[in-house]
């Protein structure tokens, strides 16, 4: 079975300065990908960042940057110069990939950032 | 990049009666959707798992003839609520399958959500 673990209670940052959230996982498969996504006020699920297991480079997106550290089972994300429009609910997530199967993503409880003007 | 839409955004109905909510890929194929759950403060949970042409794969405990779901067609997908009670009203959000750039990427793309409270 896979676990995604997110036990940081309420983030703040301060607008333009970075920050990290954190995600850690597990799972005994060897091949996996592992999702981040946005959830603002509106409820909509915004797909920022994938990282897949077997993947020599970590993944950017723009501002969105996935710290992976296989070894750790952590999949941290970093979002360097806070936006306010980054204030939203954050949620970490993975998929074992299996050829042929329709297997699940499964969630983390998710992290709220709060950006300070 | 992929569009999912989901319609109605809100739905407000009486106890007893059936609500149907749609999710539609616009610019893409998706053989494969999803039916989450979601409440408030709280993560997405699950439900089921539809396949274009086939029965849909429901997550343990998810009642099969409360939420029934079709998946007729390659960009469209629905979970009608029947006979919904207020205990049924959530937050519900469909997603599709998508996978892009080299090396096929994957991911989920959403849809907006459908808030339905139950009176």
């Amino acid at each position: 079975a896979q676990k995604i673990t997110q036990t940081q209670p309420g983030m703040f940052v301060q607008e333009k300065e970075a920050v990290t959230l954190d995600c850690t996982y597990d799972t005994s498969d060897p091949s996996y990908g592992l999702f981040w996504y946005k959830q603002p006020s509106s409820g909509e699920m915004i797909f920022l960042i994938y990282q897949g297991s077997y993947d020599q480079q970590n993944a950017t997106e723009g501002r969105y940057s996935l710290n992976f550290q296989k070894a750790r089972k952590s999949a941290n994300l970093v979002i360097s110069a806070s936006q306010l429009g980054d204030s939203a609910m954050y949620f970490c997530a993975m998929r074992v990939l299996i050829t042929g199967a329709n297997s699940k993503l499964t969630f983390g409880k998710g992290i709220t950032l709060s950006v300070r003007p | 990049g992929a569009v999912v839409s989901q319609h109605p955004s809100w739905v407000i109905c009486k106890s007893g009666t059936s609500v149907k909510i749609e999710c539609r890929s616009l610019d893409f194929q998706a053989t494969t959707m999803f039916w989450y759950r979601q409440f408030p403060k709280q993560s997405l949970m699950l439900m089921a798992t539809s396949n274009e042409g086939s029965k849909a794969t429901y997550e343990q405990g998810v009642e099969k003839d409360k939420f029934l779901i079709n998946h007729a067609s390659l960009t469209l997908s629905t979970l009608t609520v029947t006979s919904a009670h207020p205990e049924d009203s959530s937050f519900y959000i469909c997603s599709a399958r998508v996978y892009y750039g080299k090396g096929l990427k994957e991911t989920q793309y959403f849809g907006p959500g459908t808030r339905l409270l139950v009176l």
